[in-house]
């Protein structure tokens, strides 16, 4: 069990807008930034987006991310079938006192 | 270019010991936290643990103390893994990453090690 929450799977057709969210607790994503990953298969993680909604090196501007409260969430805009991976958020929890991720999201693109 | 490169696949019996290697290049290794992540066959990621080359300060997750030992050798700018037994259950993909001080994002990773442990 996670101690960041992420739906399981989402879907969506070329050119479509989605939104992968990421559901956490004060004592990590309300006091914490967060970084989100991107995951192809059967390759490593990437940095996608750091400090809640900067977008890593050479990131195009159709991802985008924010936070309030205890919740964040990843927004893609004009899906591509490249985007079709999983998707990872993370923080720092305060009462773990250690990084933590989220369980993934897998991003289909139909 | 700022690169992490990691040993290739390993495959094991439970009960023998490991270490997994990560060289660092392209930038100054002993001042950037290292970090261990595992990703168990089709689930998520896990950060075992961080270590400071600059002076081997170490960190575990609770998950993870006592289970592994995570080292830095500076003079190869090497980041190792280590299991003294293996279980069946340590069976994954391991990741190293460079963790950034500004707020503790990790970049880049390594392209990961296959660990397989048969029991």
């Amino acid at each position: 069990q996670s101690v960041l929450t992420q739906p399981p799977s989402v879907s969506g057709t070329p050119g479509q807008r989605v939104t992968v969210s990421c559901s956490g607790s004060r004592s990590n994503i309300e006091t914490n930034t967060v970084n989100w990953y991107q995951q192809h298969p059967g390759r490593a993680p990437k940095l996608l987006v750091f400090r809640n909604n900067e977008r890593s090196s050479g990131v195009p501007d159709r991802f985008s991310a924010s936070k309030s409260g205890t919740s964040a969430s990843l927004a893609i805009s004009g899906l591509q079938s490249d985007d079709e991976a999983h998707y990872f958020c993370s923080t720092w929890d305060d009462t773990l006192i250690a990084w933590v991720f989220g369980g993934g999201t897998n991003l289909t693109v139909l | 270019e700022v690169q992490l490169v990691q040993s290739g696949a390993e495959v094991k019996k439970a009960g023998e010991s490991l270490e997994i290697s990560c060289k660092g290049s392209g930038f100054t290794f002993t001042r950037n936290w290292i970090g261990w992540v595992r990703q168990m066959p089709g689930k998520g990621l896990e950060l075992m643990g961080v270590i400071y080359p600059g002076d081997s300060e170490t960190r575990y997750s609770p998950s993870f103390q006592g289970q592994v030992t995570i080292s830095a050798d500076k003079s190869t700018n090497t980041a190792y893994l280590q299991w003294n037994s293996l279980k069946a259950s340590d069976t994954a993909m391991y990741y190293c990453a460079i963790v950034q001080p500004a707020g503790g994002w990790f970049d880049p990773w390594g392209q990961g090690t296959q660990v397989t442990v048969s029991s």
